[in-house]
């Protein structure tokens, strides 16, 4: 692994289902991410990590939850996903909270 | 509330030079960020600024006006791979990002 890898690159998923967008990175970075983007948008923070153990939320938490047991993993979980969460996802990490983000390839999400 | 302004869209030929604005309105200010995003990829880093002036990174140069709430990019001797969107983020007092919704570039030959 090198920098940071997102799993799955691409999902379809029926309304209602749970679904988790795995992100790791191996920079040892303390800061994570997720965003979202849509068209026409710039990015949106949905829900960032400082530091193994701590999680805040960003603009567009609603919907969704993370967790940082380690350094390295950084889940996003939809409960209970919803057309309107349709989106590319991606997954950020930096080395403290002013550095420059360094991004996953993306998670492209279809909720029908 | 706060606001990044950039073109939506900016088109340009090969081996021109080309000037991407952008404007913000943050609560605060702890530097400005320009990323390159080729479609259907991850955004890239390409500069940093957080005092007045200009920083020049090879073909590229970003320019920071704080007083004026205002940034470019400018791109010298533009290559088709130049094509792609850029995006504008600043960093507020909290320290989170606060991002512009992208200018797409495109490059004619």
């Amino acid at each position: 692994i090198a920098g940071i890898t997102q799993a799955p690159t691409s999902q379809i998923l029926a309304a209602g289902r749970r679904m988790t967008l795995r992100c790791t990175q191996d920079m040892r970075h303390n800061a994570m991410y997720w965003y979202r983007q849509d068209l026409g948008l710039g990015l949106r923070l949905i829900h960032y990590s400082n530091t193994a153990g701590t999680t805040g939320k960003g603009e567009v938490p609603d919907g969704y939850s993370v967790s940082r047991a380690n350094t390295d993993d950084f889940p996003l979980t939809l409960a209970s996903a919803v057309p309107s969460q349709t989106s590319v996802y991606f997954c950020a990490s930096s080395h403290g909270g002013a550095g420059e983000l360094f991004f996953g390839e993306g998670s492209r999400l279809t909720v029908l | 509330g706060q606001n990044i302004d950039q073109p939506t869209e900016m088109t340009a030929t090969e081996g021109a030079i080309v000037q991407i604005n952008c404007t913000y309105q943050t609560s605060g200010f702890n530097g400005l960020f320009w990323y390159q995003q080729h479609a259907g990829e991850a955004p890239t880093f390409l500069s940093y600024n957080v005092l007045d002036g200009l920083e020049e990174k090879g073909r590229f140069s970003s320019f920071l006006s704080r007083s004026k709430g205002y940034s470019y990019l400018l791109l010298k001797e533009l290559q088709m791979k130049d094509s792609a969107s850029y995006l504008c983020a600043v960093r507020d007092s909290n320290y989170q990002l606060i991002w512009g919704a992208g200018t797409k570039l495109i490059i004619k030959p």
